[in-house]
């Protein structure tokens, strides 16, 4: 059973640091690409950043570059996102999710079909 | 890429049909995923692919489109179907989401 737990959140001041993490396993995790999504209370669902299977290619939305950084262990199966410069704009919870792609007359077609439960991460004074 | 969904609210009786619409900015070919979110729960994939039924998804979900336009209905809506919904663009990066629809009970 493919499980995605998610864990290091936690109530942070304004210019301060967290860094989480997500813990996968049945299934083998160093073939995935995966993302990190948020959702600030009561919002939609907004994508934070995408890491690819060896690390490769790494992406992050314009609200997050230069200040969280993706990255992953893919001996330990586990997924990191260290968060720095903390903004109350980026209270949300935060979810990890499995990119699985599904191939079809030559052309892949993506989607996140494995979300773990969540971590609120909440940056107050 | 934008992505406008609509209505962001309906009320709906059980076993009434649903439609959702989609509508990108730009075209993105087939390159269209719709999730349902459950109060305090993560979402769950539905449809890839724009018309793809994700496994173990109650064949009343379906979805259409390409290009620009997609819709996502529910054939006889169900009492666990009262939920928020979401469709998200992977054509390009960053991979966006539309704003939600949430299904309510009439």
């Amino acid at each position: 059973e493919v499980q995605l737990v998610e864990s290091g959140g936690g109530l942070v001041k304004p210019g301060g640091s967290l860094r989480l993490s997500c813990a996968a396993s049945g299934f083998t995790f160093s073939s995935y690409s995966m993302n990190w999504v948020r959702q600030a209370p009561g919002k939609g669902l907004e994508w934070v950043s995408s890491i690819s299977s060896s690390s490769s290619y790494i992406y992050y939305a314009d609200s997050v570059k230069g200040r969280f950084t993706i990255s992953r262990d893919n001996a330990k199966n586990s997924l990191y996102l260290q968060m720095n410069s903390l903004r109350a704009e980026d209270t949300a919870v935060y979810y990890c999710a499995r990119v699985e792609t599904y191939y079809y007359d030559s052309s892949g077609y993506p989607s996140l079909d494995y979300w773990g439960q969540g971590t609120l991460v909440t940056v107050s004074s | 890429i934008q992505l406008t969904q609509s209505p962001s609210s309906l009320s709906a009786s059980v076993g009434d049909r649903v439609t959702i619409t989609c509508r990108a900015s730009q075209g993105i070919s087939s390159y269209l995923a719709w999730y349902q979110q459950k109060p305090g729960k993560a979402p769950k994939l539905l449809i890839y692919a724009a018309s793809t039924l994700q496994s173990g998804v109650p064949s009343r979900f379906s979805g259409s489109g390409s290009g620009t336009d997609f819709t996502l209905t529910i054939s006889s809506l169900q009492p666990e179907d009262f939920a928020t919904y979401y469709c998200q663009q992977l054509n390009s990066y960053p991979p966006t989401f539309g704003q939600g629809t949430k299904v309510e009970i009439k």
